[in-house]
């Protein structure tokens, strides 16, 4: 079945850092992505829409310059947390549709520590 | 109010219990509706799809009720591998945006 990628599995950063985040789709064509976030016991909170080739669209009250989400190829998306911050520190995890019922696969998430 | 919601429990029932879950949404026009399971700080991977009609999965029964805009999931004879939390989540519009709800936590004792 679909398979999606992400890496690194986690990250602990000093603040002011900036930490690339990436998701792969193994074997199918992803034109749309998706990244969420996650803080401990609440929900996935879907960040932005990946979409290869042409700019993100971001969920509202997430800061684009901050998140600079790069969707260069049909099998790649990168999420980089720009500048982070102790409150930054989350999982973040990306999605994409996949395989021939275009169902949702998720990457295996990335816990991100900021000192 | 939330798009979607759930308890977010702790259910904790006992090995061989049966146990559901609500999850209500508030967008009349929603077209899909899933349940996930998330494990902690793994990725949520999908249990089962929830269709009008209701649709069972070994010990798993999903059930939509549009009328009343709420979901549900029952486990049977439920396992000690059951502990997870379990996501309601729902598609709305044109159907690449997906709403989760808060999780509701299940732990099965012995």
């Amino acid at each position: 079945g679909a398979v999606v990628s992400q890496h690194p599995s986690w990250v602990i950063c000093k603040s002011g850092t900036s930490v690339k985040i990436e998701c792969r789709s193994l074997d199918f064509q992803a034109t749309t992505m998706f990244w969420y976030r996650q803080f401990p016991k609440q929900s996935l909170m879907l960040m932005a829409t990946s979409n290869e080739g042409s700019k993100a669209t971001y969920e509202q009250g997430v800061e684009k310059d901050k998140f600079l989400i790069n969707h260069a190829s049909l099998t790649l998306s990168t999420l980089t947390v720009t500048s982070a911050h102790p409150e930054d520190s989350s999982f973040y995890i990306c999605s994409a549709r996949g395989g021939s019922n275009e169902k949702l696969f998720f990457g295996s998430g990335t816990q991100l520590s900021v000192l | 109010r939330k798009e979607v919601e759930q308890d977010p429990g702790p259910f904790n029932v006992p090995e061989g219990a049966t146990v559901a879950f609500n999850c209500t949404y508030s967008n009349s026009a929603s077209q899909s509706f899933f349940w996930y399971r998330q494990d902690c700080r793994k990725e949520p991977k999908l249990l089962m799809s929830v269709y009008s009609s209701g649709n069972e999965d070994g010990r798993f029964t999903a059930q939509l009720n549009r009328a009343s805009q709420y979901i549900s999931l029952l486990i049977r004879d439920s396992k000690l591998s059951d502990s997870a939390t379990y996501l309601c989540v729902v598609i709305q519009g044109g159907g690449n945006k997906l709403t989760f709800g808060t999780g509701t936590q299940l732990k099965v004792e012995l």
